[in-house]
Formats: C-alpha cells, structure tokens, sequence
C-alpha cells in the first residue's frame, strides 16, 4: 500500500543550526502538509502546498521555516536557526484532494531535538 | 474559536472489553469529522471520515457514531485488542473555505489496553 515516507526518523541538532526534515507524499497525490506535535500536545499545522506553491500557512510557520518541492518526488521542510522550542515530532501528510473533504495520509514522523 | 474536545484524557480497560471515546465540537458551520489512530511515536492513520449528513461508519471493529445536531461523536472499539493501545484524535473540518489550517484537531485519548 502507498505510503508517505520521512527521512529522517531522529535527529538532534544543536540550537542555531539549520534542519532540513525531508518526506515523499504518495505519488499521486496533489496536496502536501507538514505538521507538528510538540510531546504530549494537540497536532498543529504548519503549512500546506499545492500546485508548487505555499497555499496557506499558521502563525507558526514564520520566516525560520521554509518547504520545498525540488523534484516531481521530495517535499521538504526547512528551519533556518532552530530554537528549543522547535523540539517536535513533523508529520509530513499528503492527499489527492484538498485537505477540507480529502483523507489526509501522513508519514512516520521525523523526531527533532534541538539541545 | 472552533474548539474539538475529546473524553476521557485517557482510559485503560482489559483485552477483550469495549470501550467508547466521545468527541464534541463546536466548529460550525460543518463538512466531515474523522477519527484517526496514532501508536506512539508514529504518525496518525485514518479511521473514519464521516460527512455531516452520515450517523454511522464501520472500519472492522471500529465504529464512529455522529450527531450533527448535538455536535457529537464517539468511536466504539469492539472486542479490544493490545494492538488498540494507541491515542485516538478526533478532527472536525469546517465547511468554510479554511483550508487545511481550518481542520480541528482534538487532544486526542490515551488509550490502553491490558492483558
């Protein structure tokens, strides 16, 4: 079965450095989210891509963070100069539709901890 | 505020029991609700997608129940497996043009299942 895979599973990093989390939606999919679940909280979203362009995005994802889609395959996440506070699970999630009525799928999750 | 509330925070009951999840929202006007899995430390896996007009959807043995009326959901597992010890969010998109940032995620209930 079609799976939206994320690389890596784990990373630590230090505070200041530069992350990039990586996922490959399922491949027929259009509409590309990442989100992310501080431990023991609420999933929040963070930004949502369609048609190779940002289609909405919270007030979480401010000028630090930046996505994506270098290739027809890769959509990633980037954060600039992480801070403590960016320690999180980020699920990449993908649909064939738009996220109001379609099933989002989303990956495994990349673990980022940031020291 | 669209607000998604879930009960119990967590619960723990014995291999082979029942067990109800309740789910109420207060986002409106409405399109779908939808319960997924989440096994800990992975990503969350749909359940169910119920639309506003639908009071009942089956996946195995789980059964979402909803009443747009009341705006209330719950999700019945029959016959509890140790595999059902997971975290259960409930996530209501509204049908307001929101977008990905307008679904709702709930905080979700803990639980587990013991031999």
């Amino acid at each position: 079965e079609p799976e939206v895979t994320q690389t890596p599973s784990h990373q630590v990093t230090q505070m200041g450095q530069e992350v990039i989390l990586r996922c490959v939606p399922i491949s027929n999919h259009l509409y590309f989210y990442w989100y992310r679940q501080i431990l023991g909280q609420k999933v929040e979203f963070l930004v949502s891509f369609y048609n190779n362009e940002i289609s909405e995005k919270s007030e979480i994802f401010d000028d630090q963070f930046s996505v994506e889609r270098p290739d027809g395959s890769n959509f990633t996440l980037k954060i600039r100069s992480t801070k403590l506070e960016d320690s999180a699970m980020y699920f990449c999630a993908s649909s064939v539709h738009g996220p109001e009525s379609g099933e989002l799928f989303f990956g495994e999750g990349s673990r980022l901890t940031v020291l | 505020k669209n607000q998604v509330e879930q009960s119990p925070q967590s619960l723990i009951i014995l291999e082979g029991k029942n067990c109800t999840l309740q789910c109420n929202y207060t986002v409106s006007p409405f399109s779908n609700l939808r319960w997924y899995k989440q096994d800990t430390g992975r990503g969350p896996v749909s359940l169910t997608i119920m639309t506003f007009s639908e009071n009942t959807k089956s996946n195995g043995r789980y059964t979402a129940t909803l009443d747009a009326d009341t705006k209330q959901s719950s999700l019945h597992i029959t016959a509890s497996q140790l595999s059902d010890s997971a975290s259960y969010i409930c996530v209501v998109s509204p049908n307001s043009g929101g977008g990905a940032d307008g679904l709702t995620f709930g905080k979700g209930t803990h639980l587990i299942i013991q031999p």
